[in-house]
């Protein structure tokens, strides 16, 4: 068990279709991560936000849409996906940068396996 | 970023330490050095992380080089449970910011 809980666990979704995923953590924790692993890949940073605040965003693509309705939750909006998108979505929190000191370690929950068809 | 690399694969036998070697020559001053591991089918793990000094904690110990060009992670005695890849990473003192390099994939024999 992690306390990074990310839902669905598995998700299928059509090229036309909406989806989201959800991670939600309860450590008080101000900062959190949205990253892309592909099979037998290392992940790959998508977004972070801090202080609910967008404060990175790797060039990802626009049918990806972070959200950060509140301390606690982090969305990421998908539309208009391409088969090349399946892959394991990983959520992360972490203290920010203002709390307990720099460098706090992130904790990650264990995943949404996408599958775009 | 700066970067690190690590051999892609060790093998190691049950209740033996284990030596993890990550060289990272363009480290800053202000680069910590980070360790996380990912079992199969989860998510990756915090394992430890330092800046200048040797640190230990319940999972395993980190060397660092004195002149911070490479370290070393060090578990005492692995178990069929530690078989998982390595990252080893370098983040920035203030920076959210966790790039994962390839990793070493850590087999564990019994």
């Amino acid at each position: 068990d992690t306390e990074v809980t990310q839902t669905p666990k598995h998700l299928v979704m059509g090229m036309t279709n909406k989806k989201s995923l959800k991670c939600e953590q309860h450590m008080g924790h101000r900062a959190m991560y949205w990253y892309k692993q592909k099979a037998k890949k290392p992940p790959e940073l998508m977004f972070v936000y801090s202080y609910e605040k967008l404060s990175i965003n790797e060039s990802v693509p626009s049918r990806f849409s972070p959200e950060c309705p509140n301390s606690s939750l982090l969305n990421l909006h998908l539309h208009a996906l391409q088969p090349e998108d399946s892959a394991l979505y990983l959520c992360a929190s972490s203290h920010g940068v203002r709390d307990r000191g720099p460098n706090s370690p992130l904790h990650f929950g264990n995943g949404t396996r996408l599958t775009v068809t | 970023d700066a970067k690190t690399t690590q051999p892609n694969s060790m093998e190691s036998n049950e209740e033996e330490p284990v030596h993890l070697p990550c060289n990272h020559s363009t480290i800053s001053g202000t680069d910590y050095i980070h360790w996380y591991r990912q079992l199969p089918s989860q998510g990756p793990e915090y394992v430890i992380h330092g800046l200048t000094s040797n640190v230990n904690n319940r999972m395993a110990s980190l060397a660092i080089a004195e002149d911070r060009k490479s370290s070393t992670l060090i578990l005492h005695r692995a178990t069929l449970r530690d078989a998982a890849v390595y990252y080893c990473i370098l983040r920035p003192t203030y920076g959210n910011k966790l790039v994962f390099g390839a990793g070493t994939i850590l087999r564990v024999k019994s």
